[in-house]
C-alpha cells in the first residue's frame, strides 16, 4: 500500500500567519491527493481534492499544490477557527486509499 | 441534502464480531460513480481507511484487515453494512462512513461517527 508521510506533526502559529503542511507519498501518485480538516470531536471535512481543487464552500485562504510524490497544503491568513488537525489522503488507482498521520495546528 | 449516520453497538467483547450500519439519504448507491467508504479513528490517533463499496458492487478493503472485513449494501434501503470479525481492544475507536463519488474521488460527506469500545 502507498504510505503518506506528513510534516510537521504539529505546529503553533498566530492569527494571520501563513501555514504550510507537507505530505509525501511513498510512490508517485500524480495529483491524486485530498486534504481534510478535522476539528476536535467532529467528522473530517474535505478541503481540497485532486491536489489543488477547492471543495465548494471552503474559504479561499486554503490552497493545495504539488504532484508526483510531494504535496503542500497552505493556509494564507490563519484564522482562529482553523485550529484543527489536517490530514492528507491519496486516491491513486484503486483503494486502499491511505491517510497521512495528521498535522495538528494550534493557534498561539 | 446528503446525510449519513452510523449505528451499531457501543461495546463489543474481544473475539466478537462488530456489525455497523451506515444509513444514508440524499444520494443513491444505484447511481453510477457513487460509493460508501468506512474510515476509523482510534482515540487520539490518525484516520485509517478501512473499506469501500461501489455502486456496481465492487468492494475494496484495507490490505492488513482484508480477512476480517466484509461489506454489503442494500440499495433499496439506502444502507451499507460493515462487519469486522475477531474484534480486539486495538480496534476501539470511532467508525465513520462517508460518501465518495468519482467526480471528486474524495469523501465529501461524512457521518458523525460511531464510537466502539472493545473490552471484556
Amino acid at each position: 500500500d502507498i504510505q503518506m508521510t506528513q510534516a510537521p506533526s504539529s505546529l503553533s502559529a498566530s492569527v494571520g500567519d501563513r501555514v504550510t503542511i507537507t505530505c509525501r507519498a511513498s510512490q508517485s501518485i500524480g495529483r491524486k491527493i485530498n486534504w481534510f480538516q478535522q476539528r476536535p470531536g467532529k467528522a473530517p471535512k474535505l478541503l481540497i481534492y485532486s491536489a489543488s481543487h477547492l471543495q465548494s464552500g471552503v474559504p479561499t485562504r486554503f490552497s493545495g499544490s504539488g504532484s508526483g510524490t510531494d504535496f503542500t497544503l497552505i493556509v494564507t491568513g490563519l484564522q482562529a477557527e482553523d485550529s484543527a488537525t489536517y490530514y492528507c489522503q491519496h486516491n491513486y488507482a484503486a483503494p486502499p486509499w491511505t491517510f497521512g498521520q495528521g498535522t495538528k495546528v494550534e493557534i498561539k | 441534502q446528503v446525510a449519513l449516520r452510523e449505528t451499531g453497538p457501543a461495546l463489543v467483547k474481544p473475539t466478537q464480531t462488530l456489525t455497523l450500519t451506515c444509513s444514508f439519504s440524499g444520494f443513491s448507491l444505484n447511481t453510477a460513480g457513487m460509493s460508501v467508504a468506512w474510515i476509523r479513528q482510534p482515540p487520539g490517533k490518525a484516520l485509517e481507511w478501512l473499506a469501500r463499496i461501489d455502486w456496481n458492487g465492487d468492494k475494496y478493503y484495507k490490505t492488513s484487515l482484508k480477512t476480517r472485513l466484509t461489506l454489503s449494501k442494500d440499495s433499496s434501503k439506502n444502507q451499507v453494512v460493515l462487519t469486522m470479525t475477531n474484534m480486539d481492544p486495538e480496534d476501539s475507536g470511532t467508525y465513520f462512513c462517508a460518501r465518495e463519488w468519482d467526480l471528486l474521488d474524495a469523501a465529501d460527506h461524512w457521518g458523525q461517527g460511531s464510537l466502539v469500545s472493545v473490552s471484556s
